[in-house]
């Protein structure tokens, strides 16, 4: 079966850097997505690795390696409305069906 | 940049009826769109792939005659949940790519509320 795993809760202060892991095992791997919900809102894209390596864009970056199954995103200068949960998402078929982890709670302290 | 409305934000229904949710592409033409569904500090659930033209595929353990998906045009997917009960309660939101299914937009969601 299809399996993301990310830890359930995170804590930080302002200014921090976080780095939030994801490990999977999925039947098909086309790429890892990285999303950010607040709550009551809908996700929205941060970003995306399909090949090994690490992509930056702005205070966010996000890693993977494809020979461990791991990847991770990394936020830096942490501002308190990056409190939201965090999914990471596997895109396991070239259709673009993607499976999504349960879901990192990120909470930015003063 | 891409944008994906969805429609409407929230409703409250009576158990037994029917709701239609739909999810729009506004400034691109998406032949494949997604329905999840979301429990309160859950994950997305995929329920459906919806594609433009076909019958709409659905992941395992998805009533299919309970979850009716209708992808028309390149712009517009509908979901709708027939016979709703107060179990079928739950954050329902929609997606779509340009291209390359690398990034998903995602609609604003819908909260539905069966009494």
């Amino acid at each position: 079966g299809q399996s993301l795993e990310q830890p359930s809760e995170v804590t930080a202060v302002e200014g921090a850097i976080v780095q939030i892991n994801c490990t999977y095992q999925t039947s098909g791997f086309y790429g890892l997505s990285w999303y950010q919900q607040h709550d009551g809102g809908a996700p929205t894209f941060l970003s995306y690795n399909g090949l090994d390596g690490l992509e930056e864009t702005g205070r966010f970056s996000s890693f993977l390696s494809r020979s461990d199954s791991y990847g991770y995103l990394l936020l830096q200068e942490l501002q308190m409305k990056d409190s939201a949960s965090y999914f990471c998402a596997v895109r396991d078929t070239q259709a673009g069906k993607s499976t999504f982890g349960d879901g990192t709670t990120l909470t930015v302290k003063p | 940049g891409a944008v994906v409305s969805q429609h409407p934000s929230r409703v409250i229904c009576k158990s037994g009826t029917s709701v239609k949710i739909e999810c729009r592409s506004l400034d691109f033409q998406a032949t494949t769109m997604f329905w999840y569904r979301q429990f309160p500090k859950q994950s997305l659930m995929l329920m459906a792939t919806s594609n433009e033209g076909s019958k709409a595929t659905y992941e395992q353990g998805v009533e299919k005659d309970k979850f009716l998906i209708n992808h028309a045009s390149l712009t517009l997917s509908t979901l709708t949940v027939t016979s709703a009960h107060p179990e079928d309660s739950s954050f329902y939101i929609c997606s779509a790519s340009r291209t390359g299914f690398e990034k998903l937009f995602f609609g604003s969601g819908t909260q539905l509320s069966v009494l």
